[in-house]
């Protein structure tokens, strides 16, 4: 079966400071993963994906992730962080055929 | 500009009153799902539709219903709102298996369920 954990449930930071949120999963063989945000009240909107190829992906808002099978991890990241950036993030996985299977979140809280 | 749309994006029904939510989109994609979200919490599959093939997750109370009319249109349907179903309901699509399918899904902006 397969699974995505984001170890960190709240993660604050500082505007202007780096930022990397954290999320690993298991499944047997390469998934297609996906970082979406959330802002209250909203949607989902896609961030990033990584499907194969280059394992450093870009996203919109000026964040990246780096896809590492043997840590079997898929961590987002941004050089400087805005207020604007402040809300949920989620880590999902999907194996083509099967269901999309989400994170359990990570909630970013900027500091002025 | 807006590819998948909801509406209302807030409800607010009484106790045991049936809601409709519904969704629409303008991709084209083969299927379209419903989640429910809880505050702080990942959004929770409630079931999914593969072109007019209804697939209801396990988990999901009779109380939840579905129609998918045309290929752009489906609804929610909660025949008898409880306090525990106030939640964000969230629709999205994805195309679906094949060659060009990755997964990736398309959101809608969410309908907001409270239930007085």
């Amino acid at each position: 079966a397969q699974s995505v954990t984001q170890p960190d449930i709240h993660i604050t930071v500082s505007e202007g400071a780096s930022l990397e949120l954290r999320c690993n999963y298991s499944y047997g063989a390469t998934p297609y993963l996906f970082w979406y945000v959330q802002s209250p009240g909203q949607g989902l909107q896609l961030l990033l994906k990584y499907f194969s190829g280059d394992t450093l992906v870009q996203g919109i808002k000026g964040f990246e992730a780096e896809f590492k099978r043997s840590q079997s991890s898929f961590n987002l990241r941004k050089p400087s962080v805005h207020w604007s950036d402040a809300a949920e993030y989620f880590c999902v996985l999907n194996t083509n055929a099967g269901k999309s299977t989400f994170g359990d979140g990570t909630t970013l809280t900027v500091k002025p | 500009d807006a590819m998948v749309i909801q509406n209302p994006r807030y409800q607010v029904t009484q106790f045991g009153k049936p809601v409709t939510l519904s969704c629409s989109q303008t991709l084209n994609h083969n299927v379209m799902y419903w989640y429910q979200q809880k505050s702080s919490q990942a959004p929770k599959l409630l079931f999914h539709y593969y072109d007019k093939d209804f697939n209801n997750e396990a988990d999901t109370p009779d109380n939840f219903q579905s129609r998918r009319p045309n290929t752009s249109f489906c609804f929610l349907d909660i025949r008898s709102p409880g306090l525990g179903d106030a939640a964000m309901y969230l629709c999205a699509t994805s195309r679906g298996v094949g060659p060009l399918n990755t997964g990736e899904l398309f959101f809608g902006e969410g309908s907001r369920l409270t239930v007085l």
